[in-house]
């Protein structure tokens, strides 16, 4: 039972540079999250998702896009990345959006220069 | 927005000194929940306690909350040098459907657990 994977581990882009974000889940959960974590911010959510098919806007959406054609795995993309997207994103899931805890990803370090 | 801050920002302790944490929010809440997190790391859930509970155990934690005060602690007995990570509160706030889920977390306290 592999939880929650990301991909990349890590990542270098160049301004203005496009990339997207992989996160599976193999747990048949049906929330799923991305989460951006910068230093003395703590986390951040970007995005979301209640079930296959649907996405909605977190906190701090400017610049990204999301996307859940399957039920497992919860894309999110940067099309013209910035160096304030320097960051750790954190994917995460849910079995409900009540009273159930979060299951992380390890997390992508994303750098912009 | 953060709606739950912890506090102390950092603790440094001993091998078998108790650690405690607090976590303060801002408006009401379903439940909250505190995650730990290892140096280079994601998060692992600790603990969850609803909002009509007022203590719960797991192991060598324990956490209390407080809805007057809107505001919780995490208590760790005999720490270990293991439990050197940093310790995030999360709050599920208490609205419509749309907040459902949108956990939020504060900045986290940094521990240290010195053998």
């Amino acid at each position: 039972n592999a939880g929650v994977t990301q991909t990349p581990k890590f990542r270098v882009l160049k301004t203005g540079q496009s990339m997207t974000l992989l996160c599976a889940q193999d747990m048949n959960h049906e929330y799923m999250y991305w989460y951006r974590q910068d230093p003395g911010m703590g986390l951040r959510l970007i995005h979301y998702s209640v079930g296959e098919g649907t996405t909605a806007k977190g906190e701090v959406p400017d610049g990204y896009n999301v996307s859940r054609l399957k039920k497992q795995n919860f894309l999110l993309g940067l099309e013209s990345a910035a160096p304030s997207q320097t960051s750790v994103y954190f994917c995460a899931s849910s079995y409900s959006s009540k009273n159930y805890g979060y299951t992380f990803g390890s997390g992508t370090r994303l750098t912009v220069v | 927005s953060q709606q739950g801050e912890e506090d102390p920002q950092a603790l440094s302790i001993q091998e078998g000194e108790n650690a405690t944490m607090n976590c303060s929010y801002k408006t009401s809440i379903n439940n909250l929940q505190w995650y730990r997190q290892n140096s280079g790391r994601g998060l692992v859930h600790l603990i969850l306690i609803r909002s009509n509970e007022r203590e719960k155990h797991s192991g060598r934690l324990r956490v209390t909350l407080d809805t007057s005060k809107k505001s919780s602690s995490l208590l760790i007995t005999a720490s270990r040098a293991a439990d050197t990570a940093s310790y995030f509160c999360a709050t599920d706030p208490l609205g419509t459907t749309d907040s459902w889920g949108k956990f939020q977390f504060g900045a986290g306290t940094q521990v240290v657990v010195t053998p």
